[in-house]
C-alpha cells in the first residue's frame, strides 16, 4: 500500500519561496501514476495546485502557474513543490496525493498534510 | 477556472439521507464523467469515496452514492451514521489536464 508523507518548514516569510517534499513509500514513483499537490486554506475547501507524471511532465492550476514548480526525484522516490513569492494567502495545509489505483481521475492516496504559515 | 459550487452545510438525523449538490459548468462537470467526492474528518486528510460520478472504491459502504445531471453532480449519504459527520468535497476534471474542487460541505448528523 502506497504511503505519502509531506515535509518542509512550517513557517515561511513573505516574499520567500515555500519548499515542500513528499516522500513516497510502498510504491515506485516511476510506476506510472500522477503525483499531485493540493492545498486547503484554513476552514476552506481544497485547491488543486498541480501534478507531475513520472516522465517529468507537469500541469498546474492556471491561477498559480506563474509561481509554482513541481519536480520529481526518482532516485530518492520523492517529489517536491516550490511556491515562489509567497504571501499570507499561501498559508494553508498542503497535501501530496496520488491518483487511485482504479482510475487516474481521482486521488486515492493522500499524505497526512503539512501546515504552512506565511508570516514575518 | 472557477471552483465548483457546494452548499456550505447540510444535515440529517441518524438513519435519514442527505444529498449534497456540486454545481459546475459545461467545461468541467457537464463535459466529463470524471466527478469524484472526498470525505474529510477534522484534522485528517481527505478520503476518496466516489470516483467517475458513481463508482465506489473498495471498502466504501454502499450507503454512499453519486450521480450527475447536466452541470450538477450529487452525493447522497443514506442511513446516516454519527461517523458520517464530516466535510465533503467534490472535484471534477476540467479539461487540459486541470482539476477543480468545490468549496466543501459540512455535514452534521443531528
Amino acid at each position: 500500500q502506497v504511503q505519502l508523507q509531506e515535509s518542509g518548514p512550517g513557517l515561511v516569510k513573505p516574499s520567500q519561496t515555500l519548499s515542500l517534499t513528499c516522500s513516497v513509500s510502498g510504491d515506485s514513483i516511476s510506476s506510472g501514476y500522477y503525483w499531485n499537490w493540493v492545498r486547503q486554506h484554513p476552514g476552506k475547501g481544497l485547491e488543486w495546485i498541480g501534478y507531475i507524471y513520472q516522465s517529468g511532465s507537469t500541469f498546474y492550476n492556471p491561477s498559480l502557474k506563474s509561481r509554482v514548480a513541481i519536480s520529481i526525484d526518482t532516485s530518492n522516490n520523492l517529489f517536491s513543490l516550490k511556491v515562489t513569492s509567497v504571501t499570507a494567502a499561501d498559508t494553508a495545509t498542503y497535501y501530496c496525493a496520488r491518483d487511485d489505483t482504479n482510475t487516474w481521475s481521482a486521488l486515492g492516496h493522500w499524505g497526512p498534510g503539512t501546515q504552512v504559515t506565511v508570516s514575518s | 477556472q472557477s471552483a465548483l459550487t457546494q452548499p456550505p452545510s447540510a444535515s440529517g438525523s441518524p438513519g435519514q439521507s442527505v444529498t449534497i449538490s456540486c454545481t459546475g459548468t459545461s467545461s468541467d462537470i457537464g463535459g466529463y464523467n470524471y466527478v469524484s467526492w472526498y470525505q474529510q474528518h477534522p484534522g485528517k486528510a481527505p478520503k476518496l469515496i466516489i470516483y467517475e460520478v458513481s463508482q465506489r472504491p473498495s471498502g466504501v459502504p454502499d450507503r454512499f452514492s453519486g450521480s450527475k445531471s447536466g452541470d450538477t453532480a450529487s452525493l447522497t449519504v443514506s442511513g446516516l451514521q454519527a461517523d458520517d459527520e464530516a466535510d465533503y468535497h467534490c472535484s471534477s476534471y476540467a479539461g487540459s489536464n486541470h482539476w477543480v474542487f468545490g468549496g466543501g460541505t459540512k455535514v452534521t448528523v443531528l
